[in-house]
């Protein structure tokens, strides 16, 4: 079946420096790529999404970008900051489906 | 606005027991959804409900029933308990189908089936 990949699982790094998070799709007709945060014991909560026609898009501290040809997006996370520890999940969304990654811990150490 | 609400917040079930999950929203949504949430599994979609009036399958969806019961509300059934069915579920809606719209996800009901 169809799935989402996600890598890495747990991710540490120093407060200050940036995150990296990626995730590789199969379906082809997949076209919007959502980014969840959650934090512990709370709800999912969109930070960022692209679509399937955009290279890269940022907003503030966060941007995404995607490689259509490699079916392959990231999110990047820079000057870290403690509240960006959390799980953040990616997503591929196609018309009819919605296949999430199985989540990035990231832990920002002081 | 209360956003998306989901009760109950906590459950405890003895195998094959039965209940509903409910779920409300009150921003005019027409889609909804429903996951479940495994450790290190992520969010797996159970059933969705693309409008009033309708709804369909997602990923998981043996062992659930849903019922969209107007356009605020839409049910998560569990008919007869199992143990693999010990999660956290969230419901979610969003305006339209999927592509292209942020999803706004309930606090989470945790259930555990003994």
């Amino acid at each position: 079946g169809e799935n989402v990949e996600q890598h890495p699982s747990t991710l540490s790094v120093q407060e200050g420096d940036s995150a990296v998070i990626k995730c590789t799709y199969s379906d082809s007709a997949s076209n919007y790529f959502p980014w969840y945060k959650q934090e512990l014991g709370k709800r999912p909560q969109l930070i960022i999404d692209i679509r399937s026609n955009v290279g890269e898009k940022k907003d503030q501290r966060i941007a995404v970008t995607l490689n259509k040809t490699a079916k392959h997006f990231s999110l990047h996370i820079t000057e870290t900051q403690p509240e960006d520890s959390a799980v953040y999940f990616c997503a591929a969304v196609g018309d009819d489906k919605i296949i999430f990654g199985k989540g990035t811990r990231l832990h920002i150490l002081p | 606005n209360a956003g998306v609400t989901q009760t109950p917040k906590f459950q405890v079930l003895k195998t094959g027991q039965s209940m509903t999950l409910q779920c409300a929203q009150d921003m005019n949504h027409n889609s909804m959804y429903w996951y479940r949430q495994d450790p290190g599994m992520g969010l797996r979609l159970i059933y969705y409900s693309a409008s009033e009036g309708t709804t369909d399958k997602g990923e998981v969806p043996n062992g659930y029933n849903v019922s969209r019961l107007n356009k605020r509300e839409f049910s998560l059934r569990l008919e007869s308990a199992a143990p693999s069915q010990t999660s956290v579920y969230f419901c979610a809606s969003s305006e339209a189908r999927f592509h292209y719209n942020e999803q706004f996800f309930g606090p989470g009901t945790r259930l555990t089936v003994l």
